[in-house]
């Protein structure tokens, strides 16, 4: 399978910055990412598919001026929250799917927005 | 539209006592679907799919289409099954494999 890792794993951030979160993908090459926000003690939601050296497919409802993704090679996507304010405050996952089977998962970012 | 509906937050049960988690999917075509499980401090991953017809750890799941519903069993619970599980649907044909999630059922086994 393939290894995925995210950094940072948490973050705290100052009302009105923005914060970029890494996911690398560190054995495998992968054209498609996915990025989903996790809300405590709910499901997990996809956010956008990040697709390398074109645009993201962001969801319906999602942001994509406020939630920037750029998968600039194959092996990582970025997540930049722009001007972030407290109800930003998440778990954000990615995952890199595998052939037509199988997605792997990073480990998630924890992003609180003070 | 697209959606599964994971019915219950919280099972506890007995250790050695049968588990059942519910999941049922509203789909147009015919979805690929997914059991992943998060145990505690790890990171998601994938228990078993439908198109294998395996079972992984003891636990089993069967695709009813009639009835739209991929339930997870397992016939003797463990205390090491102690986790969170999603049940997850993807579609054929589309471009991407994105998955969509329910909500999540937190099984507790007490021992």
């Amino acid at each position: 399978g393939a290894v995925v890792s995210q950094h940072p794993s948490w973050v705290i951030c100052k009302s009105g910055t923005s914060v970029k979160i890494e996911c690398r993908s560190l054995d495998f090459q992968a054209t498609t990412m996915f990025w989903y926000r996790q809300f405590p003690k709910q499901s997990l939601m996809l956010m956008a598919t990040s697709n390398e050296g074109s645009k993201a497919t962001y969801e319906q409802g999602v942001e994509k001026d406020k939630f920037l993704i750029n998968h600039a090679s194959l092996t990582l996507s970025t997540l930049t929250v722009t001007s972030a304010h407290p109800e930003d405050s998440s778990f954000y996952i990615c995952s890199v799917g595998v052939g037509s089977t199988e997605a792997f998962f990073g480990q998630g970012t924890r992003l609180t927005v003070v | 539209a697209q959606r599964v509906t994971q019915p219950e937050k919280l099972l506890s049960v007995f250790k050695g006592a049968p588990v059942e988690l519910k999941c049922n999917y509203s789909y147009s075509g015919s979805p690929e679907l997914f059991w992943y499980v998060q145990y505690s401090r790890q990171r998601l991953q994938l228990l078993l799919r439908h198109i294998s017809r395996e079972s992984i750890k003891g636990f089993t799941a069967d695709l009813n289409k009639g009835e739209t519903s991929f339930h997870l069993k397992k016939p003797f619970a463990q205390e090491e099954d102690s986790a969170m599980y999603y049940c997850a649907l993807r579609g054929y044909g589309g471009a991407t494999n994105k998955l969509i999630f329910g909500t999540g059922t937190l099984l507790a086994v007490q021992p």
